[in-house]
């Protein structure tokens, strides 16, 4: 079964918003990460969370996480047209990393 | 670096063959892994490596087989295909923590359809 489910399902935004989407989980995690997949391509690892952390910054991204609610959020700041994909949260206790269905997002120029 | 290298990127099948999907990793990564990926359903996990010589099983194991018998090669074996395997299959690479992965590296997928 899915550890991490992400809501929500789809987002349209204008080129230059905000973009925030949300993840639960259902058991304890060493960390949280958060992927984006361009259609048709690999995912690519956007920012790593650890359990004792409750938010990170890398460049327009900020993530926060809330053990207490077993939730994280990933927020993309001044969005771009190159923005426009899917985004994944990966979270597990072990060796096990499961992701969620996603949160496609697009961006309109 | 080329990172992770899948093989082949696409592949057609009948139901009832067998084959293999190669991925191999330059970054000395002990940890790999095999997802497929179904619309709206995310990445399964279908099996994992945490080194040479040790394979453990994932979310969905069955109807694949693995092995890793290097540190750089994991390759994922269809034992006999059945069109329930009809998916995008991605592999991924990580250093291994203590029971947790760090950041997986993703090949660009293999795309396999079973008719």
């Amino acid at each position: 079964s899915q550890q991490g489910e992400e809501d929500p399902q789809a987002l349209s935004i204008q080129e230059g918003e905000n973009a925030t989407m949300n993840c639960s989980y259902k058991t304890s995690i060493n960390n949280l990460q958060w992927y984006r997949q361009n259609s048709g391509r690999g995912l690519v690892h956007l920012i790593l969370i650890r359990s004792n952390e409750r938010e990170k910054h890398s460049g327009r991204l900020r993530v926060t996480l809330d053990t207490s609610k077993k939730s994280s959020s990933l927020l993309i700041t001044a969005s771009r047209a190159a923005d426009t994909a899917s985004y994944f949260c990966a979270t597990s206790p072990d060796y096990k990393l499961s992701f969620g269905a996603g949160t496609t997002v697009t961006v309109r120029a | 670096n080329a990172g992770v290298t899948q093989t082949p990127k696409f592949q057609v099948l009948k139901t009832g063959q067998s084959m293999t999907l190669q991925c191999a990793q330059d970054m000395n990564h002990e940890y790999m892994s095999w997802y497929r990926q179904d619309p709206g359903m995310g990445l399964r996990l279908i099996h994992y490596s945490v080194g040479a010589g040790i394979t453990d099983q994932g979310e969905v194991p069955n109807g694949y087989n693995v092995s890793r018998s290097t540190t750089e090669d994991f390759p994922l074996r269809l034992l006999s295909a059945a069109p329930s395997q009809t998916s995008v299959y991605f592999c991924a690479s990580s250093y291994a923590g203590q029971k947790n992965t760090g950041e997986l590296f993703f090949g660009e997928g293999s795309r396999l359809t079973v008719l």
